[in-house]
């Protein structure tokens, strides 16, 4: 069966960066691209970007342009979302999500932006 | 960017009940609409794909219907554990989500 596996939760300061794991496994990795998308606490889902998985092309949401990197390492099935300049409202749950249809997800990894 | 907006914000119904949860968005998306039901400490779940395609699992009482710019999520009879908040999201271009409804217990 399909699954994604993210990596624990996170605590970080205000300017670091923090970097998330998602290990898939169920399936031949290459074959679908990954989304990320993330919810602050209350809020609406927001995506983030996209990386395809064979080749590594990525596509970031303008929002995150300036400070999102997603990576994959297909030898180990794994994407990796990377932020950068963290400020207090980077609170949020982030997710790893399969596309093209969003069926299945990581269960988020909850990163706080404290001092 | 296309933006979706969701009505109402919340409803209120009984078990047993039918609810219609509306999405619009700023420009047409064809058919490429979903709609997730989300509930408290839980990853979103895909209930239907592509306006009117219900995912793998998901139960009958659950349909979509829609296309271009306005779609709309039925369930027919409520049973307890549909109570939750749903999202809608496009993938016309890109993704973006909506900003939800919640169905709470009456």
């Amino acid at each position: 069966q399909v699954q994604l596996v993210q990596s624990g939760a996170e605590v970080k300061k205000p300017g670091a960066s923090f970097k998330v794991s998602c290990k898939a496994s169920g399936y031949t990795f290459t074959t679908y691209p990954m989304h990320w998308v993330r919810q602050a606490p209350g809020q609406r889902l927001e995506w983030m970007g996209w990386i395809n998985a064979d080749n590594g092309d990525t596509k970031y949401s303008e929002k995150f342009q300036d400070r999102v990197t997603i990576t994959r390492d297909t030898s180990s099935s794994t994407s990796y979302m990377e932020l950068s300049g963290l400020r207090f409202e980077d609170t949020a749950i982030y997710y790893c999500t399969r596309a093209p249809r969003g069926e299945y997800w990581g269960q988020g990894t909850l990163v706080t932006v404290s001092s | 960017e296309i933006v979706l907006t969701q009505s109402p914000a919340t409803l209120s119904l009984s078990p047993g009940e039918r609810a219609t949860l509306s999405c619009r968005a700023s420009q047409s998306l064809s058919s490429l609409l979903a709609w997730y039901q989300q509930k408290p400490g839980q990853a979103p779940r895909l209930l239907i794909y592509d306006a009117s395609n219900r995912a793998t699992g998901v139960p009958a009482r659950f349909s979509g219907s829609g296309s271009g710019t306005d779609f709309t999520l039925t369930i027919s009879s409520l049973e307890p554990e549909d109570f939750a908040v749903y999202y809608c999201q496009q993938r016309s271009n890109w993704w973006t989500f909506g900003p939800g409804t919640k169905v709470e217990i009456k």
